[in-house]
C-alpha cells in the first residue's frame, strides 16, 4: 500500500528545544516536500527535495532544516523552535501524476 | 510564491446544488490535479487532467482545463454534506519531472 508516514502526529514543545519530525515513503518517489498549513494561508511549502542529497528552499524555509540521506526519508528539523512555528505540518511524496500526503503533525511551541 | 490560485476562497451552498471552483496558474504545466482536504487531515488526490485534455469526469466531479487562459475549474454536481472540505488545485510543471505546486485552496461548505 502506498504510504507516507509522519511522526509524531502531535507534539508540544518549548521554545528553543530542537526537534525532528520524521517522514518516510514507500513508493520510491524522487520528489518529497514539507508544507505548513495555517488558518487562512493554505499550504505553504517549506522545503523540497528532488532526490537524495538534493534539497531546496520552498516559500517559507526560515527556521527549518531538512536532509535527504536516503530516498525514502525526508526529516524536518527545527533547530530552535519558536511560537510562530506552531502549525500543522504535512510531508508529501510525489510522482508527476499524484502527491501522497502524510497524516500531518500538529506542532505547538510554547 | 503559489503557482495556483483558487477562486473563490470560500463557498457555501445548499445541499443538492452544484459547486464550482476555479484555479488559475502561471507557468506551463504537464498536468493539473485537484485534491480534497478534510479538516486537519492530509490532502487526498481526486482527479488529474493532462495539458492536452480539455475536460475530464469522475463520478460527480467534472474538471475542465483551458491552457490558453491558464485556468481550470472543478465542478461538483448534486453536492452532499460530506463534500464539505477544502479543495486545492495543484500543477505539475514542465521544468521538473516530479514537482507539484499547490494553490491556496477553496473552503467549501454544504448547508443541509
Amino acid at each position: 500500500e502506498a504510504q507516507v508516514t509522519q511522526n509524531p502526529r502531535y507534539l508540544i514543545t518549548v521554545t528553543g528545544k530542537k526537534l525532528t519530525v520524521t517522514c518516510s515513503q514507500n513508493m520510491n518517489h524522487e520528489y518529497m516536500s514539507w508544507y505548513r498549513q495555517d488558518p487562512g494561508l493554505g499550504l505553504r511549502q517549506i522545503y523540497y527535495s528532488m532526490n537524495v542529497e538534493v534539497t531546496d528552499k520552498g516559500d517559507v524555509p526560515e527556521g527549518y532544516k531538512v536532509s535527504r540521506k536516503e530516498k525514502r526519508n525526508f526529516p524536518l528539523i527545527l533547530e530552535s523552535p519558536s511560537p510562530n512555528q506552531t502549525s500543522l505540518y504535512f510531508c508529501a511524496s510525489s510522482s508527476t501524476t499524484e502527491a501522497f500526503f502524510g497524516q500531518g503533525t500538529r506542532l505547538t511551541v510554547v | 510564491s503559489q503557482q495556483g490560485e483558487e477562486d473563490p476562497q470560500a463557498l457555501s451552498i445548499q445541499e443538492g446544488e452544484n459547486a464550482t471552483m476555479n484555479c488559475s496558474y502561471k507557468t506551463s504545466i504537464n498536468n493539473l490535479q485537484w485534491y480534497r482536504q478534510n479538516s486537519g487531515r492530509g490532502l487526498v488526490h481526486l482527479i488529474l487532467i493532462r495539458s492536452n485534455e480539455r475536460e475530464k469526469h469522475s463520478g460527480r466531479l467534472r474538471v475542465t482545463l483551458d491552457t490558453s487562459k491558464k485556468s481550470s475549474s472543478l465542478l461538483i454536481t448534486a453536492s452532499r454534506a460530506a463534500d464539505t472540505a477544502s479543495y486545492f488545485c495543484a500543477t505539475a510543471i514542465y521544468s521538473s519531472a516530479s514537482k507539484i505546486i499547490f494553490g491556496s485552496g477553496t473552503r467549501l461548505s454544504i448547508r443541509p
